[in-house]
């Protein structure tokens, strides 16, 4: 069972474009909701991340959009620049009280490719 | 060291040879995880440790593989008669607890291990 479904596999956009990639999840149950970015041959960083508390964060050009009612949530990327050319990872999990437990479930990824 | 090592970078094994990667986490982290990355398979939960708690061992894919955590800091997985399946870069990751608003993992750069 996938507990988290990411699209699209892959994403080709010009510079300067608008990025959107987008996870649904499954489980009523996670409350936390992190973007990782991997450049190849690198582990995976975290980029940006959510509670279910807020509908919308911004870190510069990477906001996320969470929408829980229909139990979905995506990162836009702003301006987008061939530096940003990587796999994002969706991730999802459940923050237990004193945060005992981080077990990560993750998206499949997208590969991103931003033309010059 | 700065960030998590994982060692070795990359492994190539005979089809049933045993193999075992290590991890060094951040020092301080308590949590520690391992994933499997495939191609097209994101990444795979495999096992979590948390301080001395017992691990998490629900994503470990058979009973060849196996995790230790010494003393809480170095972790090993050892894949014993490794099989074709098995090719895949394996990714370690560790976490602090208490830290408000940082839940994210700090990746290590894998071990791309590639059974022939």
């Amino acid at each position: 069972q996938q507990q988290v479904k990411q699209s699209p596999q892959s994403l080709i956009v010009q510079k300067g474009g608008i990025s959107i990639i987008n996870c649904a999840y499954e489980n009523t149950a996670f409350d936390y909701f992190p973007w990782y970015q991997q450049f190849p041959g690198k582990g995976p960083a975290l980029l940006i991340a959510i509670r279910p508390d807020v509908s919308e964060k911004k870190e510069g050009r990477f906001t996320i959009s969470f929408n829980k009612s229909a139990k979905q949530f995506s990162l836009h990327i702003m301006d987008s620049q061939p530096g940003d050319s990587a796999t994002y990872f969706c991730a999802a999990s459940i923050f237990e009280s004193g945060g005992s437990n981080y077990k990560l479930t993750f998206g499949k990824g997208t590969l991103l490719t931003v033309n010059p | 060291g700065a960030g998590v090592s994982q060692s070795p970078s990359n492994k190539v094994t005979e089809k049933g040879k045993d193999v075992e990667l290590r991890c060094d986490p951040i020092s301080g982290h308590t949590a520690l995880y391992w994933y499997r990355q495939s191609l097209g398979q994101g990444l795979e939960f495999l096992i979590y440790f948390q301080g001395n708690s017992a691990p998490d061992k629900s994503g470990l894919p058979s009973d060849r593989s196996s995790a230790e955590r010494t003393g809480g800091s170095v972790s090993t997985l050892t894949i014993q008669r490794t099989q074709q399946e098995d090719s895949a870069v394996y990714l370690c990751a560790s976490s602090t607890l208490g830290q408000g608003g940082v839940y994210g993992y700090t990746f290590g750069s894998g071990t791309r291990l590639t059974v022939v």
